[in-house]
């Protein structure tokens, strides 16, 4: 069975820093782009990070971009979320999902299977 | 920034037929995807491709797609489908980011 389990999440204070990690099972990890997506409470998704099978391509929403880092050990099936200088609207449940990505032009982009998050707060 | 456009809300009765529609100027050049979200839940891929359903996922979801607006359709809507719906897409700039829509909240009545 394909299966994401997130990790991590807490109560951390403004300017803090916090590691989430998605530990997957069921596929070969390695073959598979990797997502994160928060949600706060009551509102939309947003997608916050991406990386490529071999962790060497990365991409991030601009509200994150050089505050979090996305990272992966495919020897233990693992993905990371390194976040730093969190801010109060930081707060949300961070899902981590499986996902596709190729093609030029019309690009085939999307998640198939998600994990049920793990609830990060940023509070003093 | 780029922005997909959804109705905050539709209302359905149980057998009829539920329309939300998802608008972003890129549409026309990058594919659809829909996303069914229940409360306390992850959630579930129901259409890709903008008119492709996963294995495991009723007929009676399909999604079209007609320049700026994409549409997923829910044909003989039941209890089980009241949900919030989310469209995805790509943008068309150098950066191709990730983009959800604003999300609709469907109800049966």
């Amino acid at each position: 069975e394909v299966q994401l389990v997130e990790s991590g999440g807490t109560l951390v204070q403004p300017g803090g820093s916090l590691r989430l990690s998605c530990a997957a099972s069921g596929f070969i990890f390695s073959s598979y782009w990797m997502h994160w997506v928060r949600q706060t409470p009551g509102k939309g998704l947003v997608w916050v990070s991406r990386i490529n099978g071999d962790g060497r391509s990365t991409t991030y929403a601009d509200s994150v971009k050089g505050r979090f880092t996305i990272s992966r050990d495919n020897a233990k099936n693992i993905l990371f979320l390194q976040m730093d200088t969190l801010r109060l609207e930081d707060t949300a449940l961070y899902f981590c999902a499986r996902g596709y990505y190729y093609g030029s032009g019309r690009l085939i982009s999307y998640v198939d299977v998600w994990g049920k998050g793990t609830t990060v707060t940023v509070s003093s | 920034s780029y922005e997909l456009t959804q109705p905050p809300s539709v209302s359905v009765s149980p057998g009829q037929t539920a329309r939300i529609t998802c608008s972003g100027d890129a549409l026309p050049k990058q594919y659809a995807y829909w996303y069914q979200q229940k409360p306390g839940q992850a959630p579930v891929l129901v259409i890709y491709k903008d008119n492709e359903r996963p294995s495991g996922i009723p007929e009676r979801f399909s999604g079209s797609n007609s320049g700026t607006t994409v549409t997923l359709t829910i044909s003989g809507v039941q209890a089980e489908d009241e949900a919030d719906y989310y469209c995805q897409s790509a943008d068309s700039s150098g950066s191709s980011l990730f983009v959800f829509g604003t999300g609709t909240t469907v109800t049966v009545v």
